[in-house]
């Protein structure tokens, strides 16, 4: 059964100080991992990774992946309270099924 | 504008009850999608319905029935309402990619509390 583990599961940190949150996976026939913030209501889409090595970066987050490790990391520089939020990592496999695995999610609080 | 918009928000009902959330999309996506999330936030996949054909059924008690009139809607109906069905239910929905996995927009969540 795929399965996701995300660590820290939770973190408090001030703002402007940088974060690193982990995502480590188990899949079967691995297709894509993606990452999504959760604030009061819905996840929101951040990033889908695919391809080892390549970084995705948006503003002050940023995303890498490594394929041989199975794991990707998550980085926000530069942190604001607004980025205080569950981050969750989510894993799909290409065996014809939709769905996304997703880890437990770390829960980030960023203090002023 | 709502892209995915779930109906009702919040809901209070005493066990044994029967009860409905609806969820509709109009990003014009084909496959859609309801999760459950628990008190420790842990996001799990119900079902998952393709252009109205149902293609994910996790292991979830058949008390649990969605129901996809067309490709814009998803309903989930829950019979005999126990206390552990208490969670916040996301509705989602997708394109269908060649490649890459499906990028999920999720719906606000409907609160489910039972009492």
């Amino acid at each position: 059964e795929d399965k996701v583990v995300q660590s820290p599961l939770s973190l408090v940190v001030h703002e402007g100080d940088t974060v690193t949150l982990n995502c480590s996976y188990e899949v079967t026939n691995f297709r894509s991992l993606l990452w999504y913030k959760q604030e009061k209501k819905a996840p929101t889409f951040l990033f889908m990774l695919t391809s080892s090595g390549i970084e995705k970066k948006s503003g002050r987050l940023s995303s890498i992946l490594d394929k041989k490790e199975l794991f990707s990391i998550l980085n926000i520089t530069a942190t604001q309270t607004g980025d205080s939020a569950v981050y969750l990592c989510a894993v799909a496999d290409k065996g014809g099924s939709e769905k996304l695995v997703f880890g437990k999610g770390t829960k980030l609080t960023v203090n002023p | 504008d709502t892209a995915v918009s779930q109906t009702p928000k919040y809901l209070v009902t005493q066990m044994g009850n029967d009860k409905s959330i609806k969820c509709e999309q109009n990003l014009g996506h084909d496959t859609m999608y309801w999760y459950k999330q628990d008190s420790k936030k842990f996001l799990k996949i119900m079902f998952s319905y393709n252009n109205k054909e149902l293609i994910i059924n996790e292991t979830v008690p058949n008390r649990f029935s969605p129901k996809s009139p067309d490709k814009a809607h998803l309903n989930l109906h829950i019979n005999s309402l126990e206390l552990g069905d208490s969670a916040v239910y996301f509705c989602a929905s997708s394109l269908r990619r060649a490649h890459g996995a499906n990028v999920l927009t999720f719906g606000a969540g409907s609160r489910l509390t039972v009492l």
